[in-house]
Order: structure tokens, then C-alpha cells, then sequence
């Protein structure tokens, strides 16, 4: 257990569904993130939250709704996804942005279907 | 081309040997991590670096910053070394958000 914790950890839905992923820290960092990793690919970075406050949405579409209701939870709300969105969803923390005890998670392993 | 590179991309090894992994990037950056992947997703930090040399245990991690190039070495590997590993670096300057930008992944198999 790194310290930051997913759930669930895997996940079947359907391109209609409306699904959430969440991340939770008790580290007592103070940034968040979301990243995405799709089979064969690097690493993307999806959003980033600082103080609970939303600092890069890196393009990301509209199906993926991020939430940060507290330094120690974030959100990742799904709806009307498609296939090739099925991939490895990876939550992060740190504390300041990047430098200091960059921690992620299990992840969670969504396949939309 | 990808700002961070990595070679090899797959790597077979003999338990008990010396391991490398090199990662090279084009950016100016502030810092640069060390990953490792196990099957089923978790990714862990091994290091941060933003000079010199690191050590935990069997694993060492150099960086040169003015040539832009860091390496992971595992000595005396262990199966148990078989995984993903991962360079990240984190990009300086302008208004940082902590983004990491990663390598494609150096997916290295230890056989007994």
C-alpha cells in the first residue's frame, strides 16, 4: 500500500453508463492528479489539482469530469465513454506541485464496452 | 520525437547481473524520476533526481543534467526485479503544474 489508494480497481461499464473513480491520500500532500495510461502508450497526464483548485485540465474531453472536494479525495466522474477510452486510470499526490513524495496509486483498470 | 526517451525498450537479463537503463530528454527540466510498473498497474518511486547520484539498496540512479541523460542500474538482479520501468521528468520553468512527462517504459525481465 503506497499510501494513496483507488477504487475500484477494476471496472466493466458500458458506453452509456455513468461511473465514478475514486482516489484518496492521507499523506497529507496537498496536489492531485489524474493520469491515464492507454495499452502501449506513455503515460498522459489528465488534470491537476493544487489546493484543491483545478490547474491544468489537460485537454481532456468532456466525458471525464474531475472533482477535488478535499485535499485528501479526488474524483474522476465518467459518463457516455467509448471503447477506446478503456485503459489504466492512475491517481497521484504530492506534496507542492511535483517535487516532493510523488506517490500514485494501484490504479483503476476500466474497460468500456 | 518524444521529449524523453528510453533504450532499451525491452531488456532480458540473467539472474545476478548488472543492469541499465538509460533516459534521455530534450527539455529543460527540474527534476526527473525513477518508476517501476509491476504487472497489475501499481507504479512505484524509486528516485527523484535533479543531480548527481542516488542508491537504495541494489538499485542506483545517475543523472548528468548539462547532457541532458540519467541511468537506473540494478545490480546483482532478482527476478523479482522483472517489471516496467519508467523515466518521468518534470519540466522547469513558466508556471509548472508538476507535470511529468514520461518515457515510453523499459519493460525488463530477470530470468532465474
Amino acid at each position: 500500500e503506497t499510501g494513496v489508494t483507488q477504487t475500484p480497481r477494476h471496472l466493466v461499464m458500458g458506453m452509456t453508463n455513468k461511473k465514478s473513480l475514486k482516489c484518496e491520500q492521507h499523506l497529507g500532500h496537498n496536489a492531485m492528479y489524474w493520469y491515464k495510461q492507454s495499452a502501449k502508450k506513455p503515460l498522459e497526464l489528465m488534470f491537476v489539482y493544487s489546493l484543491e483548485e483545478r490547474v491544468e485540465n489537460n485537454s481532456v474531453p468532456s466525458r471525464f469530469s474531475p472533482e477535488c472536494p478535499n485535499s485528501s479525495h479526488l474524483f474522476l466522474h465518467l459518463h457516455t465513454l467509448q471503447p477506446e477510452d478503456s485503459a489504466l486510470y492512475l491517481c497521484a499526490s504530492s506534496q507542492g506541485l511535483g517535487h516532493y513524495g510523488y506517490t500514485f496509486g494501484s490504479g483503476t483498470r476500466l474497460t468500456v464496452v | 520525437k518524444n521529449e524523453v526517451e528510453q533504450s532499451p525498450q525491452n531488456l532480458t537479463a540473467q539472474e545476478g547481473e548488472f543492469i541499465t537503463i538509460n533516459c534521455s530528454y530534450s527539455v529543460g527540466i527540474s527534476a526527473l524520476h525513477w518508476l517501476q510498473q509491476h504487472p497489475g498497474g501499481g507504479i512505484v518511486s524509486l528516485f527523484m533526481l535533479s543531480s548527481g547520484k542516488k542508491k537504495h539498496g541494489r538499485l542506483i540512479a545517475t543523472i548528468n543534467i548539462q547532457e541532458k541523460h540519467s541511468s537506473l542500474h540494478i545490480t546483482a538482479s532478482h527476478p523479482r526485479d522483472s517489471a516496467v520501468y519508467i523515466c518521468a521528468v518534470l519540466n522547469a520553468g513558466g508556471t509548472s503544474y508538476g507535470k511529468l512527462t514520461f518515457g515510453q517504459g523499459t519493460i525488463l525481465t530477470v530470468h532465474p
